[in-house]
């Protein structure tokens, strides 16, 4: 059982729009930043949003993040094919000291 | 460009110590805006965070591993390690080690390639 909270999966056509929710606590999204990474098939994940919604030089911003209150969420726009990916928020927990993970979403393109 | 590669046995049998090291170019692990962390992941499920250090040797454990982890550095050899004691099955994973960075809220954002462990006799 992971510490934040995310859905199993969310699904939508090309060109479309779809948001991933993460759901935390105040020990974790609360107080601190939030970090979203993007894992493609067979590879290591990469950070796709950082300190809740500032995006790395190189990734789209057809992605962007919020977060409010003890939630955070991704939002994906002009989907792709490509896009089709495994997706993860994390944070750090003050009260177990330690990172923590969401289970991760899984975006289908359809 | 900063680059981290996992190297160690594929291979641990029950009961044993699990040992990798992080080899990290393109940046000194010394340079103090960044902690070295270890996450790992079971196929087909989701990422776990092992643990962390500091280039001062400070490190931070996942309460549920703390038993049985220790994460190193070696600041000479541009190199972070993880120890994990006494493997089952369960511990059977990727392993990543990634850079939490200041300058990205801590957000990881350099990931080594990963390096698959199996726990088997």
């Amino acid at each position: 059982q992971s510490v934040l909270t995310q859905p199993p999966s969310v699904s939508a056509a090309p060109g479309q729009k779809v948001t991933i929710s993460c759901s935390g606590s105040s020990s974790n999204i609360g107080n601190n930043y939030v970090s979203w990474y993007q894992q493609l098939p067979g590879t290591a994940p990469k950070l796709l949003i950082y300190g809740n919604n500032k995006r790395p030089s190189g990734i789209p911003d057809r992605f962007s993040g919020s977060k409010s209150g003890t939630s955070a969420t991704l939002d994906i726009t002009g989907l792709q094919t490509g896009d089709e990916a495994d997706y993860y928020c994390g944070t750090w927990d003050g009260s177990l000291t330690a990172g923590v993970f969401g289970g991760g979403t899984k975006l289908t393109v359809l | 460009q900063v680059q981290l590669q996992e190297s160690g046995p594929g291979l641990v049998k029950p009961s044993q110590t699990l040992s990798l090291t992080c080899t990290v170019s393109g940046v000194s692990i010394s340079s103090g805006d960044s902690y070295w962390s270890w996450i790992r992941q079971p196929a087909g499920k989701g990422l776990e965070w092992i643990g962390r250090i500091y280039t001062s040797g400070s490190a931070t454990y996942n309460p549920s591993l703390k038993s049985r982890v220790t994460i190193s550095v070696d600041t000479s050899k541009n190199q972070f390690s993880l120890k994990l004691s006494s493997v089952t099955a369960a511990d059977t994973a990727v392993y990543y080690c990634t850079r939490e960075s200041y300058f990205y809220s801590y957000g990881m954002d350099v990931w080594g390639q990963g390096t698959t462990v199996t726990v088997s006799s």
